[in-house]
């Protein structure tokens, strides 16, 4: 499996934007880029993916590199509820697609 | 139901027992996922099954473990034997399709003592 290498915490304050990096060198033609965040104590929540253009969805925008090898997760102005871990993840395309494979992620933590 | 629901959402069981673990995803979704996450770690893969294709069972750590989807529809988990290590919570996600994003259900804590 593709893998991807994102930091392990970061730090934000309230109302001001996120910006989450995620590489990701070993991706293949037919990977799509995952966004997940996890609040304590719940499960994984989805939050966008792509595959080679930007993204904009009522959660978030994903920026992805032209050679697709890292890709940025942007919160516009960040909230204490976004606190969370958030994994970058790729997932097979084609006829293999589906299986989603966690890493460690990124410990946001957002100050007020 | 909105969401998908498992059940149930806390499980404490002796060690040797067998225990089922239930998943019901969001109607009409077609992929179904289970996944587990010890305490502090990272989601480990278990089993995939999508439509009428055969599972991947590539992630079930041990031949104790087995997972069946009836009708395309409810998914249960069964752990046979439990051990002290299969101590963790267990995810069910479910998507309509496989370019979509996947809803998790809140888990179901398994503690085995």
């Amino acid at each position: 499996d593709a893998k991807t290498t994102q930091p392990n915490s970061m730090e934000s304050n309230e109302e001001e934007p996120v910006h989450l990096p995620c590489n990701h060198s070993t991706i293949s033609g037919t990977d799509y880029i995952h966004w997940y965040r996890q609040l304590p104590s719940q499960g994984p929540e989805y939050v966008i993916h792509g595959l080679t253009s930007n993204v904009n969805n009522r959660m978030a925008s994903l920026a992805i590199a032209e050679d697709r090898k890292s890709s940025t997760l942007i919160l516009h102005r960040a909230t204490l509820r976004d606190a969370a871990v958030y994994y970058c993840i790729l997932g097979a395309g084609g006829t293999s697609y589906g299986k989603l494979t966690f890493g460690q992620g990124t410990i946001l933590t957002v100050h007020p | 139901g909105a969401g998908v629901s498992q059940s149930p959402s806390n499980k404490v069981t002796e060690k040797g027992k067998d225990v089922e673990l239930r998943c019901d995803p969001i109607s009409g979704h077609t992929a179904l996922y289970w996944y587990r996450q010890s305490l502090g770690q990272g989601l480990e893969f278990l089993i995939y099954f999508q439509g009428n294709s055969a599972p991947d069972k590539s992630g079930l750590p041990s031949d104790r473990f087995s997972a069946e989807r009836t009708g395309g529809s409810v998914s249960t988990l069964t752990i046979q034997r439990t051990q002290q290590e299969d101590s963790a919570v267990y995810l069910c996600a479910s998507s309509p399709d496989r370019a979509l994003g996947y809803t998790f259900g809140s888990g179901t804590r398994l503690t085995v003592v």
